[in-house]
């Protein structure tokens, strides 16, 4: 079937200590996301990419970085992981922007200790 | 950026009952969606509703949208012990040239067995 697949599922790191979350898609859509989403808050836009175009939001802080190297994969690094960095990281894809559905992957915890 | 406002926050019912939703945006936007998430995983598209559209029906599901009042709701029918999850709207907000959806707090659904 098709679909979005992030790893870890689970993942702790150190303060401080650099961490990448991947995430894959089997749908070839040109759109993927990256969403922070804290317990009871709504997922927050990190970033996007449009094929190869790199969007970042403007309060995207710059301890978080994404990498896109072909259409089936986007990583997201946290260059410096600190306590308030600890959330559920949603990966997303859409065939477009715009009219199209998101799909959506089921998260990696992260754990910052 | 703008962002959906779900209302209530929490509602808890049972099952058999009929469950409503609000959401509330302040700006105008091309289309609204609506998405699931169950406890600890990703967000799954229920419906997407178009400005031009005043309601739309999927399965159990009914949404309306009033642009008037810049509001929308998902009417869950006979709902189901299966159907306990959180319920996010998402309208337009305009990053890099493109319409990405930004999603609400969203409302937390209990239905009793």
């Amino acid at each position: 079937d098709a679909m979005v697949i992030q790893n870890p599922r689970y993942q702790v790191t150190q303060f401080g200590k650099p961490v990448t979350l991947s995430c894959s898609q089997t749908l070839n859509h040109n759109v993927m996301y990256w969403y922070q989403q804290k317990s009871s808050q709504a997922p927050k836009l990190l970033f996007h990419y449009y094929d190869k175009d790199f969007n970042n939001e403007a309060d995207t802080p710059d301890n978080f970085q994404s990498r896109r190297p072909n259409t089936s994969f986007c990583f997201l690094d946290i260059r410096s992981p600190g306590l308030g960095d600890a959330a559920m990281y949603l990966c997303a894809t859409s065939r477009t922007t715009g009219r199209n559905e998101q799909y959506f992957g089921p998260g990696t915890r992260l754990t910052v200790t | 950026s703008q962002q959906g406002e779900e209302d209530p926050q929490a509602l808890s019912i049972q099952e058999g009952e009929n469950a409503t939703m609000n959401c509330s945006y302040k700006t105008s936007i091309n289309n609204l969606q609506w998405y699931r998430q169950n406890s600890g995983r990703g967000l799954v598209h229920l419906i997407l509703i178009r400005s031009n559209e005043r309601e739309k029906h999927s399965g159990r599901l009914r949404v309306t949208l009033d642009t008037s009042k810049k509001s929308s709701s998902l009417l869950i029918t006979a709902s189901r012990a299966a159907d306990t999850a959180s319920y996010f709207c998402a309208t337009d907000a305009l990053v890099g040239g493109s319409y990405i959806p930004t999603f609400g707090r969203g409302t937390s659904l209990i239905v009793h067995p």
